[in-house]
């Protein structure tokens, strides 16, 4: 069974404060790793698609990477409104079903 | 581009009634789309993936006579919670593939169901 942990659970970061969020998973023939973000009663917000390891995607503030085993979002110098919950998923198998995480739940207060 | 919406954002209805949640893709195609049911502080479980023109494909554990899903146009997929029970309250999310990228699923913004 396909398996994705994120960690931590949530994370309170300053204003400037770099940090990184980790999904690791376990699964069998990985089709793509996605990032999105939520917002509080809002539906997610697509951010990356990693498809093999050592793939590295950046938007703004937040860098996406991908190993055998897990999948790191750098946020550099984060402000306020990047916070929101980051959720990590797994594409798999030939019916394309997407497995997430819990989500990390990120706050930055200024 | 690849934007979603739901109807109606959000729904409070009498236990044994019925909610119908439209989903549809504003400015693309879809020939599949999926539903999802997310509970305070969880993720999101898939319930059921929508093809255009055919059947749902329900996930184990999901009730197909109780949550119907109709995929009857290429930008509309519609759900109905059939006999609602207090514990059918969840925020459903649906999202949707474009024809050109088959692997990303971008998302509605959510339908926030409270059954009374």
């Amino acid at each position: 069974e396909d398996q994705v942990t994120q960690s931590p659970e949530a994370l309170r970061l300053q204003e400037g404060e770099s940090s990184s969020l980790n999904c690791s998973y376990t699964v069998s023939g990985l089709r793509g790793l996605f990032w999105y973000r939520q917002d509080p009663g809002k539906g997610p917000e697509f951010l990356f698609t990693l498809y093999s390891a050592g793939e590295e995607k950046e938007k703004e503030r937040l860098k996406a990477t991908l190993t055998k085993k897990e999948s790191f979002l750098h946020i550099t110098a984060p402000k306020p409104e990047d916070s929101a919950t980051y959720l990590c998923a797994v594409l798999t198998g030939a019916n394309s079903k997407l497995t997430f995480g819990k989500g990390i739940t990120l706050s930055v207060r200024p | 581009g690849a934007v979603v919406s739901q109807h109606p954002s959000w729904v409070i209805c009498k236990s044994g009634t019925s909610v119908k949640i439209e989903c549809r893709s504003l400015d693309f195609q879809a020939t599949t789309m999926f539903w999802y049911r997310q509970f305070p502080k969880q993720s999101l479980m898939l319930m059921a993936t929508s093809n255009e023109g055919s059947k749902a494909t329900y996930e184990q554990g999901v009730e197909k006579d109780k949550f119907l899903i109709n995929h009857a146009s290429l930008t509309l997929s519609t759900l109905t919670v059939t006999s609602a029970h207090p514990e059918d309250s969840s925020f459903y999310i649906c999202s949707a593939r474009t024809l050109a990228d088959k692997e990303t699923q971008y998302f509605g913004p959510g339908t926030r169901l409270l059954v009374l």
